[in-house]
């Protein structure tokens, strides 16, 4: 069965504190990897889409990269703003259904100022 | 654009009582996705269009819950009757393409049954 992970379920970092988020995933053909953030009360906000093992993509403070196995988001020098909760999701092959994406239950992400 | 636009925002209505959410997606999008987010189980797609045509729709938890789609700008998430159970916030998505697309959510509806 499909899977995605996140650990931790929640993170609290001072303002400037880098640190990592993990994704970790089970799946039968990865079409593609995908970051969302979301904030309290809105609907979530695409950051990025991974296709393929070794690839890596920046926005910002934020940096994600991809392996067979799991995804990091990795956070430099955050600040407040940052807070939010992550959401990792994948999208794989199923047959003539290609648009699913599952999604793992999300870092919930504290930066202090 | 306006984003992918969602009504009502916060929906309150008794237990045996009919629901219905609806969802505007973004102009020019193929793909609408219903989704439902709670604590317990994070975010799971309930059933998505393409092209107005339901492709998914595994995820829909039981003969309660039901989804059209009668043209490109609109759909519709039905539930009747409504139980405490299916107290959550569903959110609507679209995308452009078959492939691996970034989806769009709209802001979603609270919805509290009692």
């Amino acid at each position: 069965e499909d899977q995605v992970t996140q650990s931790p379920e929640a993170l609290r970092l001072q303002e400037g504190e880098s640190s990592s988020l993990n994704c970790s995933y089970t799946v039968s053909g990865l079409r593609g990897l995908f970051w969302y953030r979301q904030d309290p009360g809105k609907g979530p906000e695409f950051l990025f889409t991974l296709y393929s093992a070794g690839e890596e993509k920046e926005k910002e403070r934020l940096k994600a990269t991809l392996t067979k196995k799991e995804s990091f988001l990795h956070i430099t020098a955050p600040k407040p703003e940052d807070s939010a909760t992550y959401l990792c999701a994948v999208q794989a092959y199923y047959g003539g259904a290609t648009n699913k994406l599952i999604f793992g239950t999300g870092t919930l992400l504290a930066v202090q100022p | 654009d306006a984003g992918v636009i969602q009504s009502p925002r916060h929906e309150v209505t008794e237990m045996g009582q009919e629901v219905t959410l609806r969802c505007k997606p973004i102009s020019g999008h193929n793909s609408l996705f219903w989704y439902r987010q709670t604590m317990m189980r994070g975010l799971e797609l309930l059933i998505y269009f393409n092209n107005n045509v339901p492709i998914d729709d595994s995820g829909m938890p039981e003969d309660r819950f039901s989804a059209k789609m009668p043209n490109a700008s609109f759909s519709t998430l039905k539930i009747q009757p409504s139980e405490p159970r299916d107290s959550a916030v569903y959110f609507c998505a679209s995308s452009y393409g078959q492939g691996a697309d970034e989806q769009f959510f709209g802001p979603g509806t609270r919805l509290t049954v009692l």
